[in-house]
């Protein structure tokens, strides 16, 4: 069992359109991660959120962390085909935490 | 500046062999961590090295390996390889051995076990 659960798990929208990404866990999380990752390369990190209720903005990407740092969102305004790929989230249960965990990732496609 | 770099890129072995994959991480950073990632799913830790001592290790088989070494590039081997096996191995460097903002990845080994 995964402690990060992301839905939707395949996403496939026009492109303009808007899109939210969801990313829930049981478990209190000390900091959340958004990475994007294309096929055969390896995660890029987006943001790192490590306050509840926490938004952060990059461009037309804005990040959420709940207010108990158990979940977060990601909100593309929009999408443009640029934005395809997977996207994970990851979290860190302590500040000394050595590992990230992983939810398995919601796969974006933006038709042109 | 270069990234953690990663090699092979791709790699093809037949189940019971072996295999070395490696990591240079981003010159200053002295944390390598691996991970797994099967088709479908998030990357799963195995691994995490910080100045060449071994910090953690997730759930898995005693025939997953790894070393640090003292120019702080990593080996992951892999012993009597399973099909299972199979997948993108990746590789994050940091420059502490806690997870922080600045954990970067490297493109990854894609493992076929035929």
């Amino acid at each position: 069992t995964q402690l990060l659960e992301q839905s939707p798990q395949f996403l496939s929208i026009q492109e303009g359109e808007n899109l939210t990404v969801y990313c829930n866990s049981s478990s209190v999380f000390s900091s959340l991660q958004w990475y994007r990752q294309e096929p055969g390369e390896g995660p890029v990190l987006l943001v790192t959120v490590v306050t509840g209720g926490e938004v952060k903005k990059l461009k037309r990407l804005t990040f959420q962390f709940g207010d108990a740092r158990k979940d977060s969102s990601l909100h593309i305004t929009a999408a443009q085909p640029g934005d395809t790929g997977l996207y994970l989230c990851a979290g860190a249960q302590s500040r000394n935490d050595y590992k990230l965990s992983f939810g398995a990732g919601t796969t974006v496609t933006v038709r042109a | 500046d270069a990234g953690v770099t990663q090699s092979p890129t791709h790699l093809i072995k037949t189940r019971g062999q072996h295999v070395t994959l490696r990591c240079s991480p981003i010159s200053g950073h002295k944390s390598v961590s691996w991970y797994q990632q099967v088709l479908g799913q998030g990357p799963q830790f195995i691994f995490q090295y910080y100045e060449k001592e071994e910090r953690g290790r997730g759930n898995f088989p005693d025939r997953f390996s790894a070393r640090q070494f003292p120019n702080y590039s990593s080996e992951l081997n892999v012993n009597a390889l399973l099909l299972g096996d199979s997948a993108l191995y990746l590789c994050a460097s940091g420059p502490q051995g806690i997870v922080n903002t600045e954990a970067f990845f490297g493109q990854g080994t894609r493992l076929t076990v035929v």
